[in-house]
């Protein structure tokens, strides 16, 4: 099983909403990630969890709220959230974050979820 | 820092043209290369990869060489399909330092 699954694909949420976004892997791999992209964009780095730690938080607003609660999943928690932050939401794993003579490196993405917020 | 200078798309070619789509990249040490490919609507799929100097990736027909020495990891694909349009995204991963991705470069391939 080499596959990222992400849940929902679609969201359409209010600015007064509280949703979540569910990722889930089964690789074994040890690191998982949040990432945003807009339109015509490459990703951008949200969160990093190492061996279930928070490790990175890139000055991400605490309206989005990241929680793994174990190996295999990862959540991204969503509220109070403003039109801006509709964009495509994808979630990555790899094997660790570093080190390894087997660690190339490589990050595995889901299908993403499209949020939009209204 | 690391960073990553793809051309700028969009690339339209007809169908069973030559492509290639131009990557440099910026790092101190010995990243790993990799390129990305994102269909319309899907998330980002990990074409092909290469870990260390001369080393050279390939899957579907797709190659790139990492070439140290000019700090390069070009995609090349002898004949392309309306099925290869898409967005690419070539990126690098130095030392487990978080992908450090190039701005993309969309692809149009036209019957």
């Amino acid at each position: 099983d080499t596959e990222v699954t992400q849940t929902p694909k679609h969201l359409v949420m209010g600015m007064t909403n509280k949703k979540s976004l569910k990722c889930e892997q089964h690789m074994g791999h040890r690191a998982m990630y949040w990432y945003k992209q807009k339109a015509k964009k490459p990703p951008e780095l949200m969160f990093v969890y190492s061996y279930e730690k928070l490790s990175i938080n890139e000055s991400v607003p605490s309206r989005f709220s990241p929680e793994c609660p174990n190996s295999s999943l990862l959540n991204l928690h969503l509220h109070a959230l403003q039109p801006e932050d509709s964009a495509l939401y994808l979630c990555a794993s790899s094997l660790r974050t570093s080190g390894g003579t087997s660690n190339t490196g490589e990050l595995f993405f889901g299908e993403g979820s499209r949020l939009t917020v209204l | 820092g690391d960073s990553v200078t793809q051309m700028e798309g969009p690339v339209t070619l007809s169908e069973e043209a030559f492509l290639t789509i131009n990557c440099t990249y910026t790092a101190t040490g010995y990243p790993s290369l990799f390129w990305y490919v994102q269909y319309p609507g899907e998330g980002l799929q990990l074409l092909l990869k290469a870990t260390k100097a001369d080393d050279k990736g390939s899957n579907k027909g797709f190659e790139a060489t990492y070439r140290k020495e000019t700090t390069s990891f070009h995609l090349e694909k002898g004949s392309v399909q309306v099925s290869d349009s898409a967005v690419y995204f070539c990126a690098l991963n130095n030392a487990g330092n978080m992908l450090t991705f190039g701005g993309g470069t969309r692809l149009m391939v036209k019957p």
